[in-house]
């Protein structure tokens, strides 16, 4: 099925470390929406986007829509042990559906 | 206000057997899609109902149907299953605000296992 690309695919980092992932398609999206799954649970919405160039922040998470409408990226800061999970970047295309395209995640471990 | 809910939470099956699931939008959300997450092929969209009528359907083969009741609740239905069919399914609700604005918000998940 088609999937958006999203990199890393996997990061191990230190706690305090700042962390960024991103997302590419080759379609427009409307809306990109960010979330983190944790093992066994579905996934929990971080962060959504509207416009091209928005610039949006949820506590120590950041995102940005590309101003091509073709690209998003994430952003933590600081990180904590709590941040390990899965993150998944989502593109949106019109009102009139449900359908989310989803990244293949980028898996985050943070090392105390 | 209460998340997506949806039950059972487990579900072991054995192949040829049928499965129904069931999932509770958030209150006032009128669309519900569902999904299949796999270890190999990611998150996938099955299909969207959106008031009682299949709006948006994926990629998946005629075993795999659903419906949504007038409360919005929904149901997924798969028959004859495959070992290949083991996989987390996935509810989710949305909701368009009038700004045009757009959320997607997802419950626990069912775990199947097709033995």
């Amino acid at each position: 099925g088609q999937q958006l690309n999203q990199s890393p695919q996997s990061m191990f980092i230190q706690e305090g470390e700042d962390v960024s992932m991103n997302c590419t398609s080759s379609s427009i999206f409307n809306t990109w929406l960010w979330y983190k799954q944790d093992p066994g649970e579905g996934p929990v919405l971080l962060i959504a986007l509207y416009k091209a160039g928005e610039l949006t922040s949820n506590g120590r998470l950041t995102a940005q829509f590309g101003i091509t409408r073709k690209d998003s990226f994430l952003n933590i800061s600081a990180s904590i042990p709590s941040d390990v999970g899965i993150y998944f970047c989502a593109g949106h295309g019109s009102s009139n559906t449900g359908k989310l395209i989803f990244g293949q995640g980028t898996t985050l471990q943070v090392k105390p | 206000k209460a998340g997506v809910t949806q039950t059972p939470r487990y579900l072991i099956k054995t192949r040829g057997q049928q499965v129904t699931l069931s999932c509770s939008p958030i209150s006032g959300h009128r669309s519900v899609s569902w999904y299949q997450q796999t270890p190999g092929q990611g998150l996938q969209f099955l299909f969207e109902y959106f008031s009682e009528t299949q709006r948006n359907k994926g990629n998946f083969p005629g075993r795999f149907s659903g419906r949504q009741f007038s409360n919005s609740r929904s149901e997924m239905n798969v028959s004859t299953l495959e070992l290949g069919d083991s996989a987390l399914y996935l509810c989710a609700s949305s909701l368009v605000r009038g700004s045009g604005s757009y959320e997607q918000y997802f419950g626990p998940g069912t775990r199947l296992t097709v033995t």
